[in-house]
């Protein structure tokens, strides 16, 4: 039984192409979140919504938009993709913050 | 501001060597602390964590963290490690709800 799961694994896209990268977990936590995993491995928090109401909310280009339909899911929009746009994306959740965070297998987003 | 430093961007260890990873944060009240491993291709993995009571925390595949107030510090230890360590290692720190990732220490195991 995969906790948090995300699709796709991969994802190569156009310059200027809209995107969505969709996250469910089955662990009944009420938080989750978005993270950015850059070339160096660096990891970013960009979003956080706690029983779907969005709590972190990163310096971020708002091309990105989450969206959280319940609180076992949290998807990733992205319009006009960028270049720079290109890294591996993982969704996380956790059992109200500060819980444990447990994470998603990574999309790895390329952009052309 | 709360950050977590990971000194050392690269480590190499021969297999079946000891092993120590250090980590270091700075938050004025004492923070919840992890380490993740991501192997390559992976999503991060749990190690341990350390909430509060006794310092020293064990945690999966033989792992070990000592959570040192005075030093600032969370440093992760091996006695003695296997090939299947090689991985990037993440100290991380959570206050209110806010997740601190450090910048990650690559580890290399050679035969």
């Amino acid at each position: 039984d995969t906790a948090v799961s995300q699709t796709p694994k991969y994802l190569v896209t156009q310059m200027g192409n809209d995107k969505s990268i969709k996250c469910e977990q089955n662990l009944g936590h009420d938080t989750m979140y978005w993270y950015k995993q850059d070339s160096k491995k660096f990891l970013k928090i960009m979003f956080s919504y706690n029983n779907k109401e969005l709590i972190i909310n990163e310096t971020v280009p708002n091309r990105f938009s989450p969206k959280s339909p319940d609180k076992a899911h949290l998807n990733l929009h992205i319009n006009s993709l960028e270049l720079g746009d290109s890294a591996v994306y993982f969704c996380a959740s956790s059992q109200g913050p500060p819980g444990t965070q447990y994470f998603g297998p990574g999309t790895r987003l390329t952009v052309l | 501001a709360q950050s977590v430093t990971q000194p050392d961007i690269h480590i190499t260890v021969s297999e079946g060597a000891s092993l120590e990873l250090r980590c270091n944060y700075s938050y004025g009240a004492t923070p919840y602390l992890f380490w993740y491993v991501q192997s390559p291709g992976q999503g991060l993995q749990l190690l341990l964590k350390y909430f509060s009571g006794d310092t020293l925390v064990q945690g999966i595949k033989g792992f070990e963290a000592e959570f040192k107030r005075s030093q600032s510090s969370f440093n992760l230890r091996k006695p003695s490690v296997h090939w299947s360590d090689a991985a990037e290692y993440f100290c991380a720190v959570v206050t209110g709800n806010q997740f601190y990732f450090g910048t990650g220490t690559s580890l290399t195991v050679i035969p």
